[in-house]
Formats: structure tokens, C-alpha cells, sequence
């Protein structure tokens, strides 16, 4: 069965700092990789994907991720915090292209952006 | 587009009660999922509906659980009869065909009494 293990409950950052959320899975096919983020009181929205194209992953607002192989990780960065990135992050796995929704999600990182 | 549309937005009843949560997918979408999330569990896939036909429903916790999708544009979650652990917030998204995003809805937050 396909997991991801999301390293740290509660991340804090200075606005202006750099942002990683470290994402680890296990999987015994060649996984599809994603990170969510969630703000308060609201659903799940997409940050980005991996699915065995570029290693490194552009999404949106500024964050990226890069899928390392040989480590098992899909961390995700942001050079430059921001106050609007305080949110929940998820790191989710699933191994059926056709079923992109069928995911497994991390227990999630909290992140507080101090100013 | 609205988006994927859930209600109620909050939802209290006492134990025992029948409880039923909706969603409205987006329009052309194929695909729906229900969600649930607590602080314990995290966020659990429950069941999926490919073309309006359950595919996988072994997330759904016990026989109180059931879910339906009567056509392509409404689902809905039944709890009867509804139990504090219960108590959660359950999400429904969707995607479509060749699509590469799942679109979640605001949720349904439950709480039982």
C-alpha cells in the first residue's frame, strides 16, 4: 500500500524565510506525488504534482518540489515566505493514473509565518 | 463555475439521529469522492463514484454509512443512526476526464451530540 510521512506537525517561519515541508513515501510502483494546502475553514486546494515527468515541480505561489527517488522524498519549498502562506500542507500519494482523486494524505504541517 | 457545492456548511444533531450530507460536483465532472477529516484519523477517503457508480467503498467505516449517486450532478452521505465519533468534517470533490486536479468543496461540518 502506498503512504506518505510528513515530518513536523507545526513548522514556524519569518516572513521573508525560507519555507520546507518534508515529505517522505513508500510505494512499490512508481508513485504520483501531491501537495495540497488547506486555510481555514475551507477544502483542499492543489499546490502541485508529480507524475514521472521534470523531478522538479513548479506550482502555484511560488512553491516547488522536487521528487527525489533515491531518497524517497517530496519536499516542498518556498524561498520567501509569506504572511498569506500561513495554512495546513498536505503531502498525498496515489498509484492509479486513472483515479487521481484515490489519494493517501499525510497527517499535515501546520505553518505559522511570523512578521 | 460554483465549484464543488456541499451542504449544510454546519450540521448539529444528537446521537441517534439520521444524518445526510450533499454535494453538487462541478458540471462535467465524472469522478466524486467523500472525504472525511478528524483530528485523529486525518483526512480518510470514505468512497468513490466513477459515472455515477460506486467503485471503491471500503473506506466507509461501518454499515451506519451509505452513499449514493442518483445522477451526475448530486451525491449525498447518509449516517444512520449518527454517533459522536462521528463528529468530523467530511469533504466531497471532483474531477473530470483527462483531468489532472482534484476540485474539493468547503465541507460539511458535522457534529454529533
Amino acid at each position: 500500500a502506498q503512504s506518505v510521512t510528513q515530518l513536523g506537525s507545526h513548522v514556524s517561519v519569518s516572513e521573508g524565510a525560507l519555507v520546507l515541508l518534508r515529505c517522505n513515501y513508500s510505494s512499490s510502483v512508481p508513485p504520483y506525488l501531491f501537495w495540497y494546502v488547506q486555510y481555514p475553514n475551507q477544502g483542499l486546494q492543489l499546490l502541485l504534482k508529480y507524475t514521472s515527468a521534470a523531478t522538479l515541480v513548479k506550482g502555484i505561489n511560488g512553491f516547488e518540489a522536487e521528487f527525489k527517488k533515491s531518497e524517497t522524498s517530496f519536499h516542498l519549498t518556498k524561498p520567501s515566505a509569506h504572511m498569506s502562506d500561513a495554512a495546513e500542507y498536505f503531502c498525498a500519494v496515489s498509484d492509479l493514473p486513472d483515479s487521481w482523486g484515490k489519494l493517501q494524505f499525510g497527517a499535515g504541517t501546520q505553518v505559522v509565518v511570523t512578521p | 463555475d460554483a465549484g464543488v457545492i456541499q451542504s449544510p456548511r454546519h450540521e448539529v444533531t444528537e446521537m441517534g439521529q439520521e444524518v445526510t450530507l450533499r454535494c453538487k460536483p462541478i458540471s462535467g465532472h465524472n469522478s466524486l469522492f467523500w472525504y472525511r477529516q478528524t483530528m485523529m484519523r486525518g483526512l480518510e477517503l470514505l468512497i468513490y463514484f466513477n459515472n455515477n457508480v460506486p467503485i471503491d467503498d471500503s473506506g466507509m467505516p461501518e454499515d451506519r454509512f451509505s452513499a449514493k449517486m442518483p445522477n451526475a450532478s448530486f451525491s449525498t452521505l447518509k449516517i444512520q443512526p449518527s454517533e459522536p465519533r462521528d463528529s468530523a468534517v467530511y469533504f466531497c470533490a471532483s474531477f473530470g476526464q483527462g483531468g489532472e486536479k482534484l476540485f474539493f468543496g468547503s465541507g460539511t461540518q458535522l457534529s454529533v451530540l
